[in-house]
């Protein structure tokens, strides 16, 4: 059965330094999402991309954030200068096509910034 | 703005009991979906809820929505060991599907 991707599993690094999280969707899926869950809180809805652009995103998803797609199948979370408090694990999900359809959600990335 | 709370936020079961999971929404959603998450692991689809009156079930775990009160349910019937994890229900916003999450039950089911 398909499904979504991340790499690393597990990422630290220093405050203030460059983040490049990584996922890859399922093939034939058309909306790709970012979310993020602090530990042992809820799961948070950071940003939506379809058709190559950024769809929606929440207050989370600041300046400091951004997404990408660079080729057919690798979708990217890229957090500039990180904070302590952007510690967390962070789900990439994709869906056929959005709001009909159930969202299928990657294995995660926990970061860890010290 | 979409809020979602779930209650209770832990839950401890005996096997063979029953029991439901409560979840409310604050304004209009059109889908409202239920996800499972073991520790430490993914979020894996249970049930997406797609209209009022809407109800499916899947082995021991049942799911219900009524859109007019903005509440769904989560029956789980007999409970066993293996169904402890920490269940969330979520509300869609955004004309993307983007999920807005209660803050989970996390269900131990004791022999």
């Amino acid at each position: 059965e398909p499904e979504v991707t991340q790499t690393p599993s597990h990422q630290v690094t220093q405050m203030g330094q460059e983040v490049i999280l990584r996922c890859v969707p399922i093939s034939n899926h058309l909306y790709f999402y970012w979310y993020r869950q602090i530990l042992g809180q809820k799961v948070e809805f950071l940003v939506s991309f379809y058709n190559n652009e950024i769809s929606e995103k929440s207050e989370i998803f600041d300046d400091q954030f951004s997404v990408e797609r660079p080729d057919g199948s690798n979708f990217t979370l890229k957090i500039r200068s990180t904070k302590l408090e952007d510690s967390a694990m962070y789900f990439c999900a994709s869906s056929e096509r959005g709001l009909q359809f159930k969202q299928f959600f990657g294995p995660g990335t926990r970061l860890t910034v010290l | 703005e979409l809020k979602v709370e779930q209650n209770p936020l832990f839950l401890s079961m005996q096997e063979g009991k029953n029991y439901t999971i409560y979840c409310n929404y604050s304004t209009t959603s059109d889908r409202l979906y239920w996800y499972r998450q073991d520790p430490g692991k993914s979020l894996e689809s249970l049930f997406v809820l797609l209209s009022n009156g809407a109800v499916k079930q899947e082995g021991r775990l049942m799911a219900s929505l009524d859109t007019k009160a903005r509440l769904s349910t989560l029956h789980i019937t007999a409970a066993v060991h293996d169904l402890s994890a920490t269940y969330f229900c979520a509300g869609t916003t955004g004309s993307q599907g983007n999920l807005i999450f209660g803050k989970g039950t996390k269900l131990s089911v004791k022999p």
